[in-house]
C-alpha cells in the first residue's frame, strides 16, 4: 500500500532553515518514472507546490522559492527531505508530500496527512 | 495558470447532486485537470485526472467534465462522506497550480 508521511518541526524560529521530511512506503523512489513533490498551504490561501525530484534524480523548484529550497532524497531510506532557508512568518503552512507516477494517473495520486509549521519567535 | 473555483461554498443535503466549476486563466494543456476530495486531518484524495478520468477506487457518483479553459465536477447523489473541501488543479504547464478550493457543506 502506497503510503506517505510528513514529519519535522511544529515551531520555527524566523532567519532559521526548516528541514522536512517524507517518509515513502509501498514503492520505491529508484522506480522509474516516479515522482516526489512538495505541496504547501498557508491558512486560509490555496495549494502551492513547491518542488519535486525524480526517480533519475532531476528536480525542479518554485521560481518564487528556488533560491531558498532544497530537496534531496536517501534512496537507501527511501525518504526526500525539502530544506527551505532563511524562513519568516509568510512560511507558515502546512507541508505536504505527494506522488506522481507517470505510468499511472501523471499527478499526485498520494498524499501524506501533512506537517503544520509555524514560524514565530 | 490561475484556477478560479466556485462557488467558495456550496449547501446541499444528502442525497442531492453538487456541481463545482473550474476556470483556467489559459486553456490547460491536454485537459491535464485534476479534482481532489480534501477532508481536514486526512490525506487530500486524488478524485479525478486527466480531466475526466476518475482515479483507483473512486465511485462512480464522481465525474468531471470538461475542456479548454472550463471543468466541471459533479457528484451524484451526495453521501456523509463527500462533505469536504474539493481543489481543481492542473498539471499541463509548469508551475501546477490549484484552485482555491470548494467546500460542499451539509445544508
Amino acid at each position: 500500500q502506497v503510503a506517505l508521511k510528513e514529519s519535522g518541526p511544529a515551531l520555527v524560529n524566523p532567519t532559521q532553515t526548516l528541514t522536512l521530511t517524507c517518509q515513502c512506503s509501498g514503492f520505491s523512489l529508484r522506480a522509474t518514472a516516479m515522482r516526489v513533490s512538495w505541496i504547501r498551504q498557508p491558512p486560509g490561501k490555496a495549494l502551492e507546490w513547491l518542488a519535486h525530484i525524480d526517480w533519475d534524480d532531476d528536480k525542479l523548484y518554485s521560481n518564487v522559492l528556488k533560491n531558498r529550497l532544497t530537496i534531496s532524497r536517501d534512496s537507501s531510506k527511501n525518504q526526500v527531505v525539502l530544506a527551505m532557508t532563511n524562513v519568516d512568518p509568510g512560511d507558515t503552512a502546512t507541508y505536504y508530500c505527494a506522488r506522481t507516477y507517470y505510468y499511472g494517473s501523471g499527478t499526485f495520486d498520494a498524499w501524506g496527512q501533512g506537517t503544520r509549521v509555524t514560524v514565530s519567535s | 495558470i490561475v484556477l478560479t473555483q466556485s462557488p467558495a461554498t456550496l449547501s446541499l443535503s444528502p442525497g442531492e447532486e453538487a456541481t463545482l466549476s473550474c476556470g483556467a486563466s489559459q486553456s490547460v494543456t491536454n485537459d491535464y485537470l485534476a479534482w481532489y476530495q480534501h477532508q481536514p486531518g486526512l490525506a487530500p484524495r486524488l478524485l479525478i485526472y486527466d480531466a475526466s478520468n476518475r482515479a483507483t477506487g473512486i465511485p462512480d457518483r464522481f465525474s468531471g467534465g470538461g475542456s479548454g479553459t472550463d471543468f466541471t465536477l459533479t457528484i451524484r447523489r451526495l453521501e456523509p462522506e463527500d462533505f469536504a473541501i474539493y481543489y481543481c488543479q492542473q498539471y499541463g504547464t509548469s508551475p501546477e497550480t490549484f484552485g482555491q478550493g470548494t467546500k460542499v457543506e451539509i445544508k
